[in-house]
């Protein structure tokens, strides 16, 4: 199966709670990323976390990451109607040492904040 | 600027046509990526470049054809595509040599081959 697969596949909440998603993948990893996308538009970066760290905060969002488990999750405090997305981790395994970062995005979650 | 610019926003063609989609980004970044999304799926690479060299082909079949004229332009010419080929067309941008892999998107060219 491919790198980066995430659960749940939909996730639907209310207004206000905490909303958990999980992602994991195969091969070892330089970072893994988080990002969010709205129906039909662009991706937006939401968080990188490198392979030696096991958690990160930006804002209302927290991301930790099992090496040993090779897993991540992603947790939305508070969460709000706005957050209503798609949400895709992408795991960089840039073991060529090339400049740039192939990133291979897992199957996504996605979430609905009901007001 | 932050900001990774497509055109057009939307396409619809014919399979005996040639057209092309256009990505622009002037934040000094030196790779540059196409992407293929078709509905509830993740992004697929298609290509990459970096410093206007291709870098990456994922295999992609020769009725696309990727450009990158210069450091902030990338394009992508389609001809003779077929119907399957109606997806999302992401372009994004990553700084050179920061590892940190953190792309940029555009909005994306939304597809259609009739």
């Amino acid at each position: 199966s491919q790198q980066g697969e995430e659960d749940p596949q939909a996730l639907s909440i209310q207004e206000g709670e905490n909303a958990t998603m999980n992602c994991s993948y195969k091969t070892s990893i330089n970072n893994l990323q988080w990002y969010r996308q709205n129906s039909g538009r662009g991706l937006v970066h939401l968080i990188l976390i490198r392979s030696n760290e096991r958690e990160k905060h930006s804002g209302r969002l927290r991301v930790t990451l099992d090496t040993s488990k090779k897993s991540s999750s992603l947790l939305i405090t508070a969460s709000r109607a706005a957050d209503t997305a798609s949400y895709f981790c992408a795991t960089d395994n840039n073991a060529g040492g090339t400049s740039y970062g192939k990133l291979t995005f897992g199957q996504g979650t996605i979430l609905t904040v009901h007001p | 600027d932050t900001e990774v610019t497509q055109t057009p926003k939307h396409l619809v063609m014919g399979m005996t046509n040639k057209k092309s989609l256009k990505c622009e980004q002037h934040m000094g970044h030196r790779a540059m990526y196409w992407y293929k999304q078709k509905a509830k799926k993740p992004p697929e690479l298609m290509f990459v470049y970096s410093y206007e060299k291709l870098s990456i082909n994922e295999s992609v079949p020769s009725r696309f054809s990727p450009e990158c004229p210069n450091s902030s332009l990338l394009n992508l010419h389609l001809h003779a595509l077929q119907p399957e080929d109606s997806a999302l067309y992401l372009c994004a941008s990553s700084q050179e040599s920061s590892g940190s892999g953190t792309q940029y998107f555009g909005p994306g060219t939304r597809l259609t081959v009739l």
